[in-house]
């Protein structure tokens, strides 16, 4: 069974001060980890898809990586509009279906 | 873009009460999805769909039927709500590729009393 581990539940940051989003995950055959951001009262935003260990994808002031057992969204000088919940979710074997984690509340303060 | 819409936002039912939620996208997408998300547990899949009036159960289908009698449109079931019923449903949808991003509508809110 896929599983997804993400860590902190929560994380305040001020305006500016840099910082990382752990996604630690177990899949048997990875096809792709997944990163969204979901505002309150909204469906998940999709925002990377990495496949394979060492890639790498940027946008904005986000950048996501991937090893074999865990994925990282790094967010560099974040704004008060970065705040959000981050999820990652993972697609194994043959599966069509995300397995999803429970996301990391982000807070950025003015 | 890829619109996903879901025909609620807000629903409130009664214990015991037959519940049908909606979603159609536009984009000719093969693969639909019903979740559910709930505060410290995260997104749960119900059902999915990989093509029309095809259906498989995903992690917590108890309490859930479907229907695809379209390829546009995904309706989630519920034969008797239950007030472990009351949750934010998402629907979703994707091409038809496994490793295909999903597509999320804006969510129902249900809250069975």
């Amino acid at each position: 069974e896929d599983q997804v581990t993400q860590s902190p539940e929560a994380l305040r940051l001020q305006e500016g001060e840099s910082s990382s989003l752990n996604c630690s995950y177990t899949v048997s055959g990875l096809r792709g980890l997944f990163w969204y951001r979901q505002d309150p009262g909204k469906g998940p935003e999709f925002l990377f898809t990495l496949y394979s260990a060492g890639e790498e994808k940027e946008k904005e002031r986000l950048k996501a990586t991937l090893t074999k057992k865990e994925s990282f969204l790094h967010i560099t000088a974040p704004k008060p509009e970065d705040s959000a919940t981050y999820l990652c979710a993972v697609q194994g074997g043959s599966n069509y279906k995300l397995t999803f984690g429970k996301g990391t509340l982000l807070t950025v303060n003015p | 873009d890829v619109k996903v819409t879901q025909s609620s936002r807000y629903l409130v039912k009664r214990t015991g009460e037959k519940v049908f939620l909606e979603c159609v996208q536009d984009m000719d997408h093969e693969n639909m999805f019903w979740y559910r998300q709930d505060p410290g547990l995260g997104l749960r899949l119900i059902y999915f769909s990989y093509d029309v009036k095809m259906k498989e159960k995903g992690d917590i289908p108890e309490g859930y039927s479907v229907s695809r009698e379209k390829k546009e449109r995904f309706s989630l079931i519920l034969e008797s709500a239950s007030t472990n019923q009351t949750s934010m449903y998402l629907c979703a949808s994707s091409l038809g590729t496994p490793n295909e991003k999903l597509f999320f509508g804006s969510g129902t809110q249900l809250s069975v009393l």
